[in-house]
């Protein structure tokens, strides 16, 4: 199946700094990709849908200043939270469709901690 | 407001059995459905997935069944092994545009 990859796969990070997580497709073109968060026993919540060479779309409640994403090329999108606080400390995955179903592949996540 | 429950948390069945996790919804746009296997600290992985055309998907030992009236989907596992312990989340999308996915069941397969 495609291979998605995230990097860092745990980041451990100060209060009021900013961090980057990066998204890359690694055996095909990704158009779009999808950026989720999970918290503990919870649902995937999707934070934004990011598509290349344009702005991405955001869901209600999600401040898109605060987690800015850019998806410069077709195998990489990155998510910044910026100016972390701890209520960010989340596990942020990210994902793509690659073919012509609606099947999702998932990267491995990453776990974000702020203290 | 969520749009896919799973009301079970948790379920366990005792290995060579079925197991059968069950996902609602209330969106009746939703046109296409999915579940997806989770380990901890992993991202989701792709189980089996259906299309509001069909009723049944069968994939292996995974079976989806889709009751769109009782806006209804049931994921069956048999012979459920001890590897197939996970959390296992259904998704559901309104033609591939956005996808919103229940809390997840937890299952654990006793050998």
């Amino acid at each position: 199946g495609a291979v998605v990859s995230q990097h860092p796969s745990w980041v451990i990070c100060k209060s009021g700094t900013s961090v980057k997580i990066e998204c890359r497709s690694l055996d095909f073109q990704a158009t779009t990709m999808f950026w989720y968060r999970q918290f503990p026993k919870q649902s995937l919540m999707l934070m934004a849908t990011s598509n290349e060479g344009s702005k991405a779309t955001y869901e209600q409640g999600v401040e898109k200043d605060k987690f800015l994403i850019n998806h410069a090329s077709l195998t990489l999108s990155t998510l910044t939270v910026t100016s972390a606080h701890p209520e960010d400390s989340s596990f942020y995955i990210c994902s793509t469709i690659p073919g012509q179903t609606y099947e999702q592949y998932f990267g491995p996540g990453t776990r974000l901690t702020v203290t | 407001d969520q749009q896919v429950k799973q009301n079970s948390p948790s379920l366990s069945v005792q290995e060579g059995r079925i197991s059968i996790l069950n996902c609602d919804y209330t969106n009746s746009m939703f046109d296409y459905f999915l579940w997806y296997k989770k380990y901890p600290a992993e991202g989701p992985t792709f189980l089996i997935s259906i299309s509001s055309i069909k009723d049944k998907n069968e994939d292996g030992r995974f079976t989806v069944f889709l009751n769109k009236s009782a806006k209804h989907l049931s994921l069956h596992i048999v012979p459920s092994q001890p590897g197939d312990s996970a959390v296992y989340f259904c998704a559901a999308s309104p033609r591939g545009n956005q996808f919103y996915f229940g809390t997840g069941t937890s299952l654990t397969v006793i050998p």
